[in-house]
């Protein structure tokens, strides 16, 4: 199946920087979302980013299909944002039908 | 708050006993996924309903199971429950049968004693 794979694993930042989240896949994808699990274990979607760029405030994403990626970008950071970012992505076709794959996440922490 | 709604939000219980989860979508959603996060497999999708009929099987044990009811809602049957089944369960919804944008519900965390 395909394979998803996330840098860094982890990530320790101080409030205010900026950061840069990979996800790499294996394959062509036709749906690609980005996801964060905040510390009390909810998962938020954050973009459905299948190719292109698309922000949303403090956060931007940018997913390069022909390359088999996509970046997470988080400015300005704050201690609001730790937690557990992960990728998934979804492949049409075969046993893979419906089927989102996660990467094993980034772990932030932003520290105040 | 995607939508998604869970019940219970925490269960624990013994090993050998059996349990149901609920998972209701989004209004109008029509497809419902599950997906099982542990520490040592990470997340990981078991298996997905489209108006009352399964769509697609992922890493399902045989002592799991699942059904989507008429009015949509969903729930997962997890019996002869062993210590490595502890963790935390997810619901996600989406409109069409594949492809679209998924939504999580707050999942069940479930610990086997």
């Amino acid at each position: 199946g395909i394979q998803v794979e996330q840098s860094p694993p982890d990530l320790i930042l101080q409030e205010g920087a900026n950061s840069t989240l990979r996800c790499n896949f294996s394959d062509s994808v036709n749906n690609l979302q980005w996801f964060h699990q905040n510390p009390w274990g909810q998962l938020i979607n954050l973009f459905y980013i299948p190719s292109g760029t698309k922000q949303n405030g403090r956060l931007s994403a940018t997913t390069v299909a022909t390359e088999r990626y996509s970046l997470l970008y988080i400015s300005s950071s704050q201690t609001t944002d730790s937690g557990v970012y992960f990728c998934a992505v979804w492949r049409a076709g075969g046993t893979s039908y419906g089927k989102l794959t996660f990467g094993q996440g980034t772990i932030l922490t932003v520290h105040p | 708050d995607s939508g998604v709604t869970q019940t219970p939000k925490h269960l624990i219980t013994a090993t050998g006993q059996r349990v149901t989860l609920r998972c209701s979508p989004r209004s109008g959603d029509l497809s419902v996924y599950w997906y099982q996060q542990s520490l040592d497999q990470g997340l990981q999708f078991l298996i997905q309903y489209y108006n009352g009929e399964e769509r697609a099987k992922g890493n399902i044990l045989e002592r799991f199971s699942a059904q989507q009811f008429p009015d949509l809602h969903s729930e997962l049957n997890l019996s002869s429950l062993e210590l490595g089944d502890s963790a935390l369960y997810f619901c996600a919804s989406s409109v069409p049968q594949t492809g679209d944008t998924q939504y999580f519900g707050p999942g069940t965390r479930l610990t086997v004693l």
